[in-house]
């Protein structure tokens, strides 16, 4: 499974759309990006999946690039809840071993 | 609610005692998985099982782990004579088979050995 990218933190104000960025350069054509967030203390949870095209669930949108060598997180109007370490994640298609990276601690400021 | 349980969400054990953790996964999912975390860092991978077949297990579990899934529901995660570096957060997670392996990840226990 090909290796992500993330910064290991950002800041949100209240309200204002969240992008997260995450970088995949060495994806191969069969790898789908997930995204999981991990709220403290909590057991990660599934936000959003894609392939190649474009997806928008009603947690987030995921936006990944033609040449699939990175891909955006977006939290359209992002609130304290969402205050958590988003994982970014490649997986091969049928593959089951999800390998977490440090992720992203976003921070959401009122 | 019909997600993915884990029980007990905390224990505090002594060094070279024996524990047992339980994972009930979402009913209709045939894959289960457990996942180790320690502060700051993300999940580790441990074993997946496929219904009650143990498919893979991951270096990090020594001899002292054991798991097992013996109906294809229900699964327990043993750690025989607990260390120190055993204290995380031992994560279960179920799937359904498909194209596609989105986990769902129950609360996980945390495990302190004094």
């Amino acid at each position: 499974d090909a290796k992500t990218t993330q910064p290991p933190s950002m800041d949100c104000a209240e309200g204002r759309a969240a992008n997260l960025p995450c970088n995949h350069s060495t994806i191969s054509g069969n790898e789908y990006v997930y995204w999981y967030r991990q709220i403290h203390s909590q057991g990660p949870q599934y936000i959003i999946h894609g392939l190649k095209n474009n997806e928008t669930n009603e947690m987030a949108s995921l936006i990944i690039t033609e040449d699939r060598k990175s891909s955006t997180l977006i939290l359209p109007h992002a609130t304290l809840r969402d205050t958590a370490v988003y994982y970014c994640i490649v997986k091969r298609d049928g593959g089951f071993k999800t390998i977490f990276g440090a992720g992203t601690r976003l921070f959401v400021k009122a | 609610d019909t997600g993915v349980s884990q029980d007990p969400r905390h224990k505090i054990t002594k060094r070279g005692q024996n524990v047992t953790f339980r994972c009930d996964p979402i009913s209709e999912h045939n894959r289960l998985y457990w996942y180790r975390q320690t502060l700051g860092q993300g999940p580790e991978f441990l074993t997946y099982f496929q219904n009650e077949a143990q498919l893979e297990k991951s270096r990090l579990l020594s001899d002292r782990f054991s798991a097992e899934r013996p109906k294809g529901s229900f699964s327990t995660l043993e750690i025989q004579r607990t260390e120190q570096g055993d204290s995380a957060m031992y994560l279960c997670a179920s799937s359904s088979l498909g194209p596609t392996d989105t986990q769902y990840f129950g609360p996980g226990t945390r495990l302190t050995v004094l």
